[in-house]
């Protein structure tokens, strides 16, 4: 099964201040992802990325920028954290696009904004 | 626009019992369907997906059938166990993106 760890897995940070997210796979999938996870609002997809160097935008990039520096390694940086992006953060990875891609998931980060 | 509903909040059952998570999809393309659970303090992982050629996929007693005409992918098992004690997504992949949307979730809590 695709190995995906998350670091770190508890953040607590200050208004405005910056974080960074980091997310390593092992299996050479070429796809990325990064989710929040929140109550009433289940996974909402944030950036993805389709190889080293490439990023786009999700569904709620607003806040967010996301780093694919190798195909391993995919970062998400909140510049300048707010109490509204207190969530879990779920970074995934997969294969290419079709019916065999499964997103395998990593372990999670818990951020909280003070 | 593309998105799915699920069986919304809690879903409290008897060990036993049979289970039954509906997901309906509304997609502009030929969609592929997934289930994922996530247990307590867990990362989601997959359950079961559909499948191109009709079959039905199974695993831990789980299955789900596919059907068009409806727009739906009903997660069902013949009986629930503790075990069964999680957040299970709907999800789907839109167009050829590798992107997926997700259902908000339902909690399934079996009780003894």
């Amino acid at each position: 099964e695709a190995a995906v760890t998350q670091s770190p897995r508890n953040k607590v940070a200050v208004t405005g201040g910056k974080v960074t997210l980091s997310c390593n796979q092992t299996n050479n999938h070429n796809n990325m992802y990064w989710y929040r996870q929140d109550t009433g609002h289940g996974l909402r997809l944030i950036h993805y990325s389709y190889g080293a160097g490439s990023t786009e935008k999700g569904d709620i990039p607003d806040g967010y920028k996301a780093s694919r520096p190798s195909q391993e390694n995919f970062s998400l940086i909140l510049e300048l954290a707010t109490p509204s992006q207190t969530s879990v953060y779920f970074c995934a990875s997969g294969d290419a696009p079709g019916d065999q891609d499964t997103q395998y998931f990593g372990p999670g980060t818990r951020l909280l904004v003070l | 626009g593309d998105s799915v509903t699920q069986t919304e909040g809690l879903v409290t059952l008897t060990e036993g019992l049979p289970v039954m998570l509906n997901c309906t999809y509304q997609s502009t393309y030929s969609p592929f369907l997934f289930w994922y659970v996530q247990h307590l303090n867990e990362a989601p992982k997959l359950l079961l997906k559909s499948f191109t050629d009709n079959k039905r996929p199974e695993h831990q007693g789980f299955h789900a059938t596919l059907h068009k005409s409806s727009s739906s992918f009903h997660l069902q098992k013949s009986s629930a166990q503790l075990s069964d004690s999680a957040l299970y997504y709907c999800a789907f992949l839109t167009g050829n993106t590798g992107k997926l949307i997700f259902g908000l979730g339902t909690t399934l809590q079996v009780q003894p």
